[in-house]
């Protein structure tokens, strides 16, 4: 069965960090662009960043030079590594895998609040 | 960046209407353009990628269609489980980028 299950979220101060991993099952990380994408609380979808099959890495300007996109091929898992985080990084944080560039099988979520 | 603006922000309809929602990039990306259907409290669904495919399992009463900057998504007759939050999102060109959503509510 394919699926992707996120974790990692919870609750973070201002100016800290946060991982989040993105466990997958039923295909190859490494073989399919995979996707960040998150969701402010009532807000919209954002996309965050893309990892291509190469290992090629691609990123929001919100998100540039602060969260950083990788994966282990060994363990079949997608990360989003978040530093210098701020109250507007509240939201629930989706991986999704691509197909034809579109975002076709996505994980449940996992909310990451920022506050003090 | 590209910037996608769908019309309208929201929309009331009933049981067997069609519905029609559109979305234009302020650039042209050519039918890199998906459409999403999302849920409260849930991960958002691909419906149509590419403009126009319709993604396995997504009802035929679905359609997509445009090029260029415009784009639509239509709904041929509205059923009760398609009450929900529609995303276009071009993947023409990084960053790609969602609109800002429409919401299909029941009149």
């Amino acid at each position: 069965e394919v699926q992707l299950v996120e974790s990692g979220g919870g609750l973070v101060q201002p100016g800290g960090s946060l991982r989040l991993s993105c466990a997958v099952s039923g295909f190859t990380v490494s073989s399919n662009y995979m996707t960040w994408v998150r969701q402010a609380p009532g807000k919209g979808l954002e996309w965050l960043s893309v990892i291509y099959g190469d290992g090629n890495t691609y990123y929001a300007d919100s998100v540039k030079g602060r969260f950083t996109t990788s994966r282990d091929n060994s363990r079949n898992t997608l990360y989003l590594q978040m530093d210098s985080l701020r109250a507007e990084d509240t939201a629930v944080y989706y991986c999704a895998k691509c197909l034809s560039y579109a975002f076709d099988i996505w994980g449940q979520g996992t909310m990451v609040t920022v506050s003090s | 960046d590209i910037q996608m603006t769908q019309s309208p922000s929201s929309l009331s309809a009933s049981v067997g209407d069609r519905v029609t929602i559109t979305c234009r990039a302020s650039q042209i990306i050519r039918r890199f353009l998906n459409w999403y259907q999302q849920k409260p409290g849930k991960a958002p669904k691909l419906l149509i990628y590419a403009t126009s495919s319709l993604q396995g399992g997504v009802p035929s009463r679905f359609s997509g269609s445009g090029s260029g900057t415009d784009f639509t998504l239509t709904i041929s007759s509205l059923q009760p489980d398609d009450f929900a939050t529609y995303y276009c999102q071009q993947s023409h060109s990084t960053p790609w980028t969602f609109g800002q959503g429409t919401k299909v509510e029941i009149k």
